[in-house]
């Protein structure tokens, strides 16, 4: 069956360190997987897109990988702040190359001051 | 700053009670989707619109839901009749018709069904 995992227990993490956070997915082929980060009681909020074809993709303290052969993204903040607690969700073109995205049920950050 | 609007943020009904929820997506976007969350269930796509017309609505219970977009500066999400089990968070969002683009989403309908 296709399945998007994304850790369900909270991370918690000191203020200042890196905070990685994994997207594993079985049984799709995305073409696209974007990031997105949701505070309580809003909707998400894009943060980063990267391409079946590019490895690595950064943006100001971001930075967002993908590999299609271990079926995984992994994104990481650098000097994480308390600011930065939030839930984070993956999501990949469900049919690969549509507007058809599914997301992952996201990961709780929490950044310890 | 271009946003997607929904109304209401909150509504709590009785069960067998129609519902129904607006989206006003942002200007010029012209892909319309509609997704709900739960705890248990995450985020899930019930429908998307391209240009007001239905591409996929395999994600929605048939019987009871129904999406439409009047026009392009209005999509509705209709539940009849409501049931407990459809409470949720219900977000709509909008985006381009490229699948790189990224989704904007408003910031949801709380759905109370007692």
């Amino acid at each position: 069956s296709q399945k998007i995992e994304q850790n369900s227990e909270a991370l918690n993490i000191q203020e200042g360190k890196t905070a990685t956070l994994t997207c594993n997915y079985t049984n799709y082929s995305p073409a696209y997987l974007q990031w997105y980060r949701q505070d309580p009681g809003r909707g998400p909020v894009f943060l980063l897109l990267i391409r079946e074809n590019e490895k690595e993709k950064r943006k100001e303290r971001l930075k967002v990988t993908f590999d299609t052969t271990l079926k995984q993204s992994l994104f990481h903040i650098t000097a994480s702040q308390p600011a930065d607690s939030a839930t984070y969700l993956c999501a990949l073109d469900g049919t690969s190359g549509t507007y058809k995205y599914i997301f992952g049920t996201g990961t709780r950050l929490k950044v310890l001051a | 700053d271009a946003r997607v609007t929904q109304t209401p943020r909150h509504k709590v009904t009785e069960m067998g009670q129609e519902v129904t929820m607006r989206c006003q997506p942002i200007l010029g976007h012209n892909t319309v989707f509609w997704y709900r969350q739960t705890m248990m269930q995450g985020l899930e796509l019930l429908a998307y619109f391209r240009n007001r017309a239905p591409l996929d609505d395999s994600g929605m219970p048939k019987d009871r839901f129904s999406a439409e977009m009047p026009d392009a500066t209005l999509a509705t999400l209709k539940i009849q009749p409501s049931e407990p089990r459809d409470s949720a968070v219900y977000f709509c969002a909008s985006g381009l018709r490229e699948a790189n683009s990224p989704l904007h989403f408003g910031n949801g309908t709380r759905l109370t069904v007692t």
